[in-house]
């Protein structure tokens, strides 16, 4: 069975420090990485998606990959109080769909 | 991206009723998906929605509890029947644009008493 597991947090960060997030996935086919952010009583709301090894940069947002380790992650620099929300990593296949890790709960603190 | 609209945005309902949820998308696409989000958890797949096909159901789901349509390629319904408080849950659609990236929709708030 396909699993994604993140760390459970909740993390909580002061304004302006780096929030680092962790994801790992079970199924080596996996081919596509996604970070969605999920404000309370919001739908989940696109941040990243990453699909090969390395790092990939967009704003204060860096997703970073490694499939041998299957290992995903997601850094927010210069983190502000605005970014609080759950985020969630999710993982995609050759079909389409998508795994969603229980999220991680992130509180930045002014 | 895509905009997309779902109908209700909330609702309250008895125990033993029916409700059909719409989801609504600004364009075509092939793909769309119906989701549930049990309070304080994360996103759990229900089937999948093809334009032309019969949807697609995840274990522990099946059509004569959640009867998806898709009559074209930017709108389905999902209904949730004979329902119970198990039920209440936030249920998203989401499309897949651009290599398999999926866009969801506002969801719809639904409480069974």
């Amino acid at each position: 069975q396909k699993e994604v597991e993140q760390n459970s947090g909740p993390l909580s960060v002061p304004e302006g420090a780096i929030a680092s997030l962790n994801c790992t996935y079970s199924d080596r086919g996996s081919q596509s990485f996604f970070w969605y952010r999920q404000y309370s009583g919001k739908s989940p709301e696109l941040i990243m998606s990453i699909y090969s090894n390395g790092d990939k940069e967009d704003g204060r947002f860096t997703a970073q990959l490694n499939k041998a380790s299957q290992y995903v992650s997601l850094l927010i620099r210069d983190s502000q109080p605005s970014d609080s929300a759950t985020y969630l990593c999710a993982g995609g296949g050759s079909n389409y769909k998508l795994t969603f890790g229980k999220g991680t709960l992130l509180t930045v603190n002014p | 991206s895509a905009v997309i609209s779902q109908k209700p945005s909330r609702d309250i309902c008895q125990r033993g009723t029916s409700l059909t949820i719409q989801c609504q998308v600004d364009s075509q696409v092939t793909m769309m998906f119906w989701y549930r989000q049990q309070p304080g958890q994360s996103l759990t797949l229900i089937a999948t929605a093809n334009q032309g096909s019969e949807a697609t159901y995840e274990s522990g789901f099946v059509i004569d509890k959640f009867p998806i349509s898709r009559p074209n390629l930017t709108f389905s319904t999902l209904t949730v029947s004979n329902m119970s408080p198990e039920d209440s849950s936030i249920y998203l659609c989401s499309v897949e644009r651009d290599a398999d990236t999926q866009y969801f929709g506002p969801g719809t708030r639904l409480t069974v008493l």
